[in-house]
């Protein structure tokens, strides 16, 4: 199957910092990339809705000036955290879909301390 | 996007079957059902997917009745590699907002020795 991928698969950075995660689609072109939030314990939620060329679509109560998106090419999403806290510390899931199938990256782990 | 209700755990042994029933009240004509897999610190892996009656995979079956209002993953002979979180899904997978995927709580299932 297709292989997503994410960069950095954890990251430990300080509160008040910017971190990016990547998100690669390595064997097909991702007409649209979703970015999902994990909490311990709980379900994936879905953050928003990235499409390439345009800006991202978010859901209700994500904060699109904190959780910057960018979406500049078929095969590379990036998810920027803005001025981190440790409240923003999760588990950070990205996927890919083609036309009609969704493959889902390793995620990330971000601590903020 | 039709909203899911799952069992929040289930225990198992080696080697049993495992039968998770997943309730879809308001599934609409266009709605797939999609099971996914997701082990701790990494993303969702799809297991499998269908409209109705049964489909059947190298890993899994899954059992839609006729009001398709409800399904069941079957998971046969499970092994302690099985422990995971299965998530039940519903929605169009092809038009549902660039395949926009809403996760319920999930089921925990614990296979023990």
């Amino acid at each position: 199957g297709a292989v997503v991928s994410q960069h950095p698969s954890r990251v430990i950075c300080k509160s008040g910092t910017s971190v990016k995660i990547e998100c690669r689609s390595l064997d097909f072109q991702a007409t649209t990339m979703f970015w999902y939030r994990q909490f311990p314990k709980q379900s994936l939620m879905l953050m928003a809705t990235s499409n390439e060329g345009s800006k991202a679509t978010y859901e209700q109560g994500v904060e699109k000036d904190k959780f910057l998106i960018n979406h500049a090419s078929l095969t590379l999403s990036t998810l920027t955290v803005t001025s981190a806290h440790p409240e923003d510390s999760s588990f950070y899931i990205c996927s890919a879909t083609t036309d009609n199938e969704q493959f889902f990256g390793p995620g990330t782990r971000l601590t903020v301390l | 996007l039709a909203k899911t209700t799952q069992p929040i755990s289930m225990d198992s042994y080696e080697g049993q079957e495992v039968n998770i029933t997943c309730s879809h009240n308001n599934i609409a004509t266009n709605d797939y059902i999609t099971w996914y897999q997701q082990f701790p610190s990494q993303g969702p892996r799809f297991i499998i997917q269908g409209y109705k009656t049964k489909v059947t995979n190298e890993v899994a079956s899954l059992f839609i009745p006729a009001d398709r209002k409800s399904s069941t993953l079957s998971l046969p002979r499970v092994s302690l590699s099985d422990t995971a979180v299965y998530y039940c899904l519903v929605g169009d997978p092809i038009k549902a907002a660039g395949n926009k995927l809403t996760f319920g709580g999930g089921t925990r299932v614990l296979v023990k020795p």
